[in-house]
């Protein structure tokens, strides 16, 4: 079954501590990114990755890191993680580039930094 | 400036047809219309995009006005389980990361869809 899968899905952490929430897709698709989706503020992204060892930043990026050094993988790292990066997390990949608006996303993480 | 305007909520009956409108009056002509769906917190789901022909998948009709000002989402016997907040946006093909183009998806506010038995 063709899909996206992120792990934890919940998480609940303190201010500081490095946390590395995984995303991996089955597909072979090229292109991956990282959302955040917050109340009022619908949909950002993070970060996205056109293809391995290529990532570039999103509308959100500070406080975050990812890689790709595989195809099939692109973790999102939190270094020192902040209250303000509370928030629900969803990757999502895509053959791209035409096949952009058909992406495909993860069930997301829910994280509470405290 | 929303760029496209839908309903904030809409009402269905379990086994009719959903018609989910969106309009986009200012649309440029090499801009998509695509939709998603989000069900309560899970992650979006793709539906369908189109550009000016009407598209049809598994899932759901896209119909498009002729001056492309306007669509419907139709979903032909909805269910329960479409209950959902669904997004209507649009933007042109995506550019390749050298010009500009990030993959990125853009979702506005969305309408909520309710299905009722």
């Amino acid at each position: 079954e063709a899909q996206v899968t992120q792990n934890p899905r919940y998480l609940i952490t303190v201010t500081g501590k490095k946390l590395t929430v995984t995303c991996s897709q089955n597909m072979n698709h090229e292109y991956m990114s990282w959302y955040r989706q917050d109340p009022g503020l619908g949909l950002r992204q993070i970060y996205y990755s056109m293809n391995v060892e290529v990532t570039d930043k999103g509308d959100v990026p500070e406080g975050y890191k990812v890689s790709r050094k595989e195809k099939r993988n692109f973790p999102l790292i939190l270094e020192s993680p902040s209250p303000n990066q509370t928030s629900l997390y969803f990757c999502a990949s895509s053959s791209g580039p035409r096949g952009v608006y058909e992406q495909y996303f993860g069930p997301g993480t829910r994280l509470t930094v405290t | 400036d929303a760029k496209t305007t839908q309903p904030t909520s809409m009402d269905c009956a379990e086994g009719r047809a959903a018609n989910l409108p969106c309009n986009h009056s200012t649309i440029s002509g090499n801009e998509y219309v695509y939709w998603y769906r989000q069900i309560h917190s899970q992650g979006p789901q793709y539906i369908i995009h189109g550009l000016k022909n009407n598209e049809t998948n598994e899932m759901a009709s896209l119909i498009i006005t002729e001056d492309r000002k306007s669509s419907t989402l139709i979903l032909p016997h909805a269910t329960l389980r479409d209950t959902a907040v669904y997004y209507c946006n649009r933007a042109p093909l995506t550019e390749p990361r050298e010009q500009g183009g990030s993959e990125k998806l853009v979702f506005g506010k969305g309408m909520k869809l309710t299905v009722n038995p």
